[in-house]
């Protein structure tokens, strides 16, 4: 069955960087738009960025565009996210999703932003 | 961005009641609203997708219905298990995705 698996969150000071991987198994990763999309402690869920099948196309909310970077490596059916300058807000609990309409989500990774 | 506006925020119910959730699209979006379920410390669960479509496995005492603005999520006869928060997601104005900001159960 369809799976993913986000790795790479962490503890984390202000202005320091993290990069988050999401394993995926059990579909045609490569034929699939790939997302992620955060919720922050007592709040509602945020979409943050997508990715086309390809890689080439990318989209990012605008309280995360410039400071982090969505990638994918089909040939290791693995999705990525980049997070630099971190600041105390971006603290949330992170998940990627496969795309179709609908979303399929992981289990997600905790990133905490604290001095 | 399309906001989405779900109330009520919380609702405590009792075992076999009915709940009923709405979710207000700010513009119209057809019949791109999907329901979700999510339980403490457990990734979301698609219930209805296109607002009234069931899904395979789902109990049947969960349905969907609306379109355009307006739309509404009803869980008959409630189950114990049923204690979750519910959100609403929209994917008519791709790629930016937006979410209702959730209705909490709780079973009295």
């Amino acid at each position: 069955q369809v799976q993913l698996v986000e790795s790479g969150g962490g503890s984390v000071k202000p202005g320091e960087s993290l990069r988050l991987s999401c394993a995926a198994s059990g579909f045609t990763f490569s034929d699939y738009y790939m997302s992620w999309i955060r919720q922050a402690p007592g709040k509602g869920m945020e979409w943050l960025s997508s990715i086309s099948t390809s890689g080439k196309t990318v989209f990012y909310a605008d309280a995360v565009k410039g400071r982090f970077s969505i990638s994918r490596d089909n040939t290791k059916n693995s999705l990525y996210l980049q997070m630099n300058s971190l600041r105390a807000e971006d603290t949330a609990v992170y998940y990627c999703a496969r795309v179709m309409g609908t979303l399929v989500w992981g289990k997600g990774t905790t990133v905490t932003v604290s001095s | 961005e399309i906001v989405l506006t779900q109330f009520p925020d919380f609702q405590s119910v009792t075992p076999k009641e009915k709940v009923t959730i709405t979710c207000r699209a700010g513009q119209n979006i057809g019949n791109n609203l999907h329901w979700y379920q999510q339980k403490p410390d457990q990734s979301p669960k698609l219930l209805i997708k296109y607002a009234s479509q069931s899904i395979s496995g789902v109990p049947s005492r969960f349905s969907g219905s609306g379109s355009g603005t307006d739309f509404t999520l009803t869980i008959n006869s409630l189950e114990v298990e049923d204690a979750a928060t519910y959100f609403c997601h929209q994917s008519s104005n791709l790629p930016a995705y937006t979410f209702g900001q959730g209705t909490k159960v709780e079973i009295k």
